[in-house]
């Protein structure tokens, strides 16, 4: 069982540049997140799915876009990229409101 | 606003027994987690306390008072694999998860 996927698990992106990062869950969850991960700050939610076909926006959504067209998959699109999005990206998934959430093993993405 | 408040620093030495306090003041309560997280890896969870008292599981305790706004996380016999960051998150009346900045734990022989 593989979990939670995420790729890439690191990247060099270009400013002005367009990434997409995966994440691909085989766990049938519901809910979905992705967030962000910086020194001295806690985990910040980006956006959200709490089931496919449905996505929301979370604590720091700008410059960010997402899309749950199924279960499994919840991709994280910058669709240009600015040096302040250098962080590390987790994304999670959970059955429900009051379970668990379960982390992909990040990707870290630094913005030249 | 929302606000989770944990110390940023603690250390320990092997064997003995740490808690790490944390203290919130969300919109809403559904629930607080502790999650466990090794430098460079993702976060893991350790246990979850919706209501009042102590959840023991293994050498890992959660305490959780909500009129105070308040929870601990204790640690026993504590091992050098236990050095790690410990979060502390709320999930909100939203069923958000609201996240502390994470305590790092510094176990020493």
């Amino acid at each position: 069982i593989a979990g939670i996927t995420q790729a890439p698990t690191s990247q060099i992106l270009a400013a002005g540049r367009r990434m997409t990062l995966r994440c691909t869950q085989d766990m049938r969850h519901n809910a979905m997140y992705w967030y962000r991960q910086d020194l001295g700050l806690g985990l910040r939610l980006i956006h959200y799915s709490n089931t496919a076909g449905t996505t929301g926006k979370g604590e720091v959504p700008d410059g960010y876009s997402v899309s749950r067209a199924n279960t499994d998959d919840f991709p994280l699109t910058l669709a240009s990229a600015v040096p302040s999005q250098t962080s590390v990206y987790f994304c999670a998934s959970s059955d429900g409101p009051n379970t668990e959430a379960f982390f992909g093993q990040g990707t870290r993405l630094t913005v030249v | 606003g929302q606000n989770i408040d944990q110390p940023t620093e603690m250390t320990a030495t092997e064997g003995a027994i740490v808690q790490i306090n944390c203290t919130y003041q969300t919109s809403g309560f559904n629930g607080l987690f502790w999650y466990q997280q090794h430098a460079g890896e993702a976060p893991t969870f350790l246990s979850y306390n919706v209501l009042d008292g102590l959840e023991e599981k293994g050498r890992f305790s959660s305490f959780l008072s909500r009129s105070k706004g308040y929870s601990y996380l204790l640690l026993k016999e504590l091992q050098m694999k236990d050095s790690a960051s410990y979060l502390c998150a709320v999930r909100d009346s939203n069923y958000q998860l609201i996240w502390g900045a994470g305590t790092k734990l510094i176990i020493k022989p």
